[in-house]
């Protein structure tokens, strides 16, 4: 199956700074999803980016298909943005069930 | 308001026994997913279903069942055959599968399950 790797695995940053969080995968897809877990859990969606770039408010992402990884770009981060950033892809057509990667973990000090 | 509702929120259980977690989907959405999460871990999925009354496994689906009556509801069985089940199990949901531009999944608030 599709491996997913995301990297750091934990960032440590001051409130205002910027930062990229990065997910390789090993297979061509057709589904790439950002998801920020809050500290109650809850998955939130961030981007749905099987290529491209995409921007919403300070974050956005970029994915090459073609080089396999995605990128996703926090500016001017905030206490809110602390959290694990998960990045999760989906294979074949017809079968559109995710695999994540391990996350990364991002906390925003004041 | 549309969305995934899961419950409870959190589940204590015997070890022996058999606990059923619900997903309730008012989003309209064909196919419904069902992930475990233990910490500091990623995401893995249980079972999947495209259609109501089908579904197939997903990667660690040993000591869990399910099904699929209603359009709107998946719920999932966790068996006693299930040998380390305390985890936090997420719900999702999406578009009909096969539709090649947007099959975002959307995920419940989960259901932490403790076995004692």
């Amino acid at each position: 199956g599709i491996q997913v790797e995301q990297s750091p695995p934990d960032l440590i940053l001051q409130e205002g700074a910027n930062s990229t969080l990065r997910c390789n995968f090993s297979d061509s897809v057709n589904n790439l999803q950002w998801f920020h877990q809050n500290p109650w859990g809850q998955l939130i969606n961030l981007f749905y980016i099987p290529s491209g770039t995409k921007q919403n408010g300070r974050l956005s992402a970029t994915t090459v298909a073609t080089e396999r990884y995605s990128l996703l770009y926090i500016s001017s981060s905030q206490t809110t943005d602390s959290g694990v950033y998960f990045c999760a892809v989906g294979g074949d057509f017809g079968n559109e069930k995710l695999t994540f990667g391990t996350g990364t973990r991002l906390t925003i000090i004041p | 308001d549309g969305g995934i509702t899961q419950s409870p929120k959190y589940l204590f259980r015997k070890e022996g026994q058999n606990v059923t977690l619900s997903c309730e989907q008012n989003l309209n959405h064909d196919a419904m997913y069902w992930y475990r999460q233990d910490p500091g871990q990623g995401l893995r999925l249980i079972y999947y279903s495209q259609i109501v009354n089908d579904f197939q496994k997903g990667d660690i689906a040993e000591g869990y069942s399910v099904s699929r009556e209603k359009k709107e509801s998946f719920p999932l069985t966790v068996t006693s055959a299930q040998k380390n089940p305390t985890a936090f199990y997420l719900c999702a949901s999406s578009i009909l599968p096969g539709q090649v531009y947007y099959n975002e999944q959307f995920f419940g608030p989960g259901t932490r399950l403790t076995v004692l």
